[in-house]
């Protein structure tokens, strides 16, 4: 069955990179994009950003887009996130997704999500 | 960006009842729209795609209507292990936004 398996709880001091991975499964895994979400505590789902499984062309949330990078590896088909300048409001679970066939940012399968906490 | 307006942002419903949420985009999306439920230290589920569609597996009891602006999103018979929080998103554009969510819980 499709499958996307994050890695595990990060903690990290403000100003530190955080690298998060995504290991997907059960799928061809270049005729899907990866869409990365973020959701700070008790608070809503933000999107950060897309990279094409394709062809490895990426979107970024403008909020994001000098301190964010989206990387893929066909061949363990694993998705990368790294943010940079971590503070402390980028506390929060980060998920991967795969987007659909049907349409490219149509989103069906989510990862478990990530925790990852900054604090000095 | 769309601007997603869900609401109400909470409600209080008895087993059985019937649970409408609604969802506005700031502007048309068509029926790029999905609806997700997501239970507390998890993931959001995908429920509904395409403003309509049932997604395998998801009990018949969760429907979607809608498109152009305005969409909605009903359980006709709210059971218990639908306490959950709903999120409406649009994946007409980028960025993909969301609906600030509406916590379900029984009365």
């Amino acid at each position: 069955q499709v499958q996307l398996v994050q890695s595990g709880a990060e903690v990290k001091k403000p100003g530190a990179s955080v690298m998060l991975s995504c290991k997907a499964s059960g799928y061809t895994f270049t005729s899907h994009a990866i869409t990365w979400v973020r959701q700070a505590p008790g608070q809503g789902l933000e999107w950060m950003g897309w990279i094409s499984g394709y062809n490895e062309n990426t979107l970024y949330a403008l909020k994001f887009q000098v301190r964010v990078t989206m990387t893929i590896d066909t061949s363990t088909s694993t998705a990368y996130m790294e943010l940079t300048s971590l503070r402390s409001d980028d506390t929060a679970v980060y998920y991967c997704a795969r987007s659909t066939i049907r349409h490219p940012y149509g989103i069906d399968v989510w990862g478990q999500g990530t925790t990852v906490t900054v604090s000095s | 960006d769309i601007q997603m307006t869900q609401s109400p942002a909470s409600l209080s419903a008895s087993v059985g009842d019937r649970v409408t949420i609604t969802c506005q985009a700031s502007q048309d999306i068509s029926n790029y729209l999905n609806w997700y439920q997501q239970k507390p230290g998890k993931a959001p589920k995908v429920l509904i795609y395409d403003a309509a569609n049932l997604e395998t597996g998801v009990p018949s009891r969760f429907s979607g209507s809608g498109s152009g602006t305005d969409f909605s999103f009903t359980i006709s018979s709210l059971q218990p292990e639908d306490i959950a929080t709903y999120y409406c998103q649009q994946y007409d554009n980028l960025p993909l936004t969301f609906g600030g969510g509406t916590k379900v819980e029984i009365k």
